[in-house]
């Protein structure tokens, strides 16, 4: 079974902390995907990365694929409240599957 | 245009009962893929349609799920003897084209089924 896994599962800050949050796995793939949830919505496509070692950046969030294409990090620089979310990581593996294997989640809630 | 819609948004249903889940993909999407989504976790796959066809239904759990796509536009999920443990919210997603890697899943809000 592949599995990523998602760290810390809970993250409460204030307005105006950075944080980092992590999406391990012992398997490659092909790209990594982070998505944001909101409550009673399905989540919503943020970056895709593909290269290893590759790093992208959108506004105050910046995300890094691993080298060796195992492992990804999201890191939000002074975090406001409408950052608030479920943020997910998915892996792809490529080739003919369709599937998205997606971490647990990492629950944050930004404080005003 | 419109995103994906999912009917109903809730359902509660009994315990053996059959349920039937509808997505309505984004016009012109070729692929579309059904998860499902416990509490407290991240979506997990369950099927994926290309055009008419099953492309990939290795999530799909047992033989009491079952999936259409019959004109290769709206698709429906099939339960079948409902079971405690089915509950969970039911998303769907479509993308342009055939799978790939860089293809953006456009998810819709998702069916919460409850069995009781």
């Amino acid at each position: 079974t592949q599995l990523l896994e998602q760290s810390p599962q809970f993250l409460s800050i204030q307005e105006g902390e950075n944080l980092t949050v992590y999406c391990n796995s012992s398997s490659v793939f092909s790209s990594l995907q982070w998505y944001r949830q909101e409550p009673g919505e399905g989540p919503v496509l943020l970056v895709t990365v593909v290269t290893g070692g590759e790093v992208k950046k959108l506004k105050r969030l910046t995300f890094q694929f691993g080298d060796a294409r195992k492992d990804s990090s999201l890191h939000i620089t002074a975090a406001q409240p409408g950052d608030t979310g479920l943020y997910l990581c998915a892996g792809a593996k490529g080739g003919s599957q369709g599937n998205l294997i997606f971490g647990k989640g990492t629950k944050l809630s930004v404080k005003p | 245009g419109a995103g994906v819609s999912q009917t109903p948004s809730n359902k509660v249903t009994e315990k053996g009962k059959y349920v039937e889940l509808r997505c309505d993909p984004i016009s012109g999407h070729t692929a579309l893929y059904w998860y499902r989504q416990s509490l407290g976790q991240g979506p997990e796959f369950l099927i994926y349609f290309q055009g008419t066809g099953a492309a990939d239904d290795s999530g799909l759990p047992n033989d009491r799920f079952f999936a259409v796509r019959p004109e290769g536009s709206v698709s429906t999920l099939k339960i079948q003897r409902t079971e405690r443990g089915d509950s969970a919210v039911y998303l769907c997603a479509s993308s342009e084209g055939r799978w790939s890697s860089y293809n953006e899943q456009f998810f819709g809000p998702g069916t919460r089924l409850t069995v009781l």
